[in-house]
């Protein structure tokens, strides 16, 4: 199982880029990484999720370097609202789609 | 547009009672079905999951059970519950097939309070 280690927590301020790194150093060939966010009292949300190089969406940017052993999710100019949990996981490719959740990083956006 | 509709949205139970939490899915056919929990604090624990109609796979032995009925419609299950089964309960869906279902779309989740 590729485990995957990020911070326990972030702080940061209204209108700054915010980058949350995650390593899953025994990535294996045909594992994705994914990422969610999740608000109190409710489910996660899929923010994003990339393979190699960089993906970009409307909601973040996911940059992952050749040797894929990490992977940063960029948010953009953040605001209050981004004050969430964001969880990195790597789905294993024959695991039938189990997620395995770990405790997520947690980040707080001050005014 | 797919959907998911889980509930009820709160619950509270005493010790010993049973209990059933439904959650259906609209808009899709043969999706992937999973049953979490999560305590107090981060971190959601995979209970149960679905490929299709009777096939339940258990991730963590405990005191629940899941079934699924139809297609779409999931539903966790106990006999008796304990103190230690409350937390919020999340059900969710994704696509059977490729790399769409690491994507999951989650219910609006179950807060249950056993006392």
């Amino acid at each position: 199982l590729a485990k995957t280690t990020q911070p326990i927590s972030m702080d940061s301020y209204e209108g700054q880029e915010v980058n949350i790194t995650c390593s899953h150093n025994n990535i294996a060939t045909n594992d994705y990484i994914t990422w969610y966010q999740q608000f109190p009292s409710q489910g996660p949300r899929f923010i994003i999720q990339g393979y190699k190089t960089k993906v970009t969406n409307e909601v973040a940017s996911l940059f992952i370097p050749a040797d894929r052993k990490s992977s940063t999710l960029s948010l953009p100019r953040v605001s209050l609202s981004d004050t969430a949990v964001y969880y990195c996981l790597v789905p294993l490719y024959n695991q039938g789609g189990k997620l395995i959740f770990g405790q997520g990083t947690e980040l707080s956006v001050k005014p | 547009s797919q959907t998911i509709h889980q509930w009820p949205a709160t619950l509270v139970q005493p010790v010993g009672s049973p209990l059933s939490l439904e959650c259906t899915v609209e808009g899709t056919s043969n999706p992937n079905l999973y049953w979490y929990r999560q305590a107090a604090g981060r971190g959601l624990q995979l209970l149960f999951y679905s490929v299709g109609i009777g096939q339940i796979s258990s991730e963590v032995p405990q005191n629940l059970s899941a079934s699924r009925p139809q297609d779409r419609q999931f539903i966790l299950s106990s006999k008796k519950l304990l103190l230690s089964d409350s937390g919020f309960y999340l059900c969710a869906w994704s696509l059977s097939g490729g790399v769409a279902k690491n994507i999951q779309y989650f219910g609006a989740g179950t807060r249950l309070s056993v006392l």
